[in-house]
């Protein structure tokens, strides 16, 4: 599996955008790129994954480099139910198990 | 409303006592697996099963035991509990066994082993 390196946490203001990178410069080019994130007291939820284009969906943005060594996540206007943990995957299709690093905690302040 | 519960929430027992703890999913998904969560170890995927009647073991699958005799459920079964299972636990289900799907989980159980 290829290895990931994420910010221990980061901080945001609420309603301002937030970026969070991901450095994942031994995926494979099969290799998707999952993005989950876990709220205090909850199971982990998706938020979005892509391959190589950038991705938008309603939660946030994918942003991925062009050699796919690094990513990005984008929420556009932080608000404070996402503060949580957020975890960049690489996923292989060889199977289906997400392992989880130990992702980037996202603080929003009021 | 699509989701994956688990059963109990919380669960205090002691050494040696057998327990179930259940999963249930009501979105017709072949695709189960069952994680534990412990401070400075992240997740990690104890046992997976792709489909009815089909498991196999993550990574760290040992103290635990599953089954799948019916596609919606998916229990966890500890037959002689030890203080190291102490932790938290999450069911997880997708539609199928691929590296595109989403994965859901369960709000978690968290269990003590006394």
């Amino acid at each position: 599996d290829a290895k990931t390196t994420q910010p221990n946490s980061m901080e945001s203001n609420e309603e301002e955008p937030v970026h969070l990178p991901c450095n994942h410069s031994t995926i494979s080019g099969t290799d998707y790129i999952h993005w989950y994130r876990q709220l205090p007291s909850q199971g982990p939820e998706y938020v979005i994954h892509g391959l190589t284009s950038n991705v938008n969906n309603r939660m946030a943005s994918l942003a991925i480099a062009e050699d796919r060594k690094s990513s990005t996540l984008i929420l556009h206007r932080a608000t404070l139910r996402d503060a949580a943990v957020y975890y960049c995957i690489p996923r292989t299709n060889a199977g289906n198990m997400l392992t989880f690093g130990g992702g980037t905690r996202l603080m929003v302040k009021p | 409303e699509a989701q994956v519960t688990q059963n109990p929430r919380y669960l205090i027992t002691v050494t040696g006592k057998k327990l179930t703890v259940t999963c249930s999913q009501n979105m017709n998904h072949e695709y189960m697996s069952w994680y534990r969560q412990d401070p400075g170890l992240g997740l990690r995927q104890i046992y997976y099963s792709m489909n009815v009647e089909v498991t196999d073991k993550g990574d760290v699958p040992e103290g635990y035991k599953v089954s799948r005799k019916e596609k919606r459920n998916f229990p966890l079964i500890l037959e002689s509990p030890s203080p190291n299972q102490t932790s938290l636990y999450f069911c997880a289900s997708s539609p199928s066994w691929g590296a595109v799907e989403t994965q859901y989980f369960g709000p978690g159980t968290r269990l003590l082993v006394l």
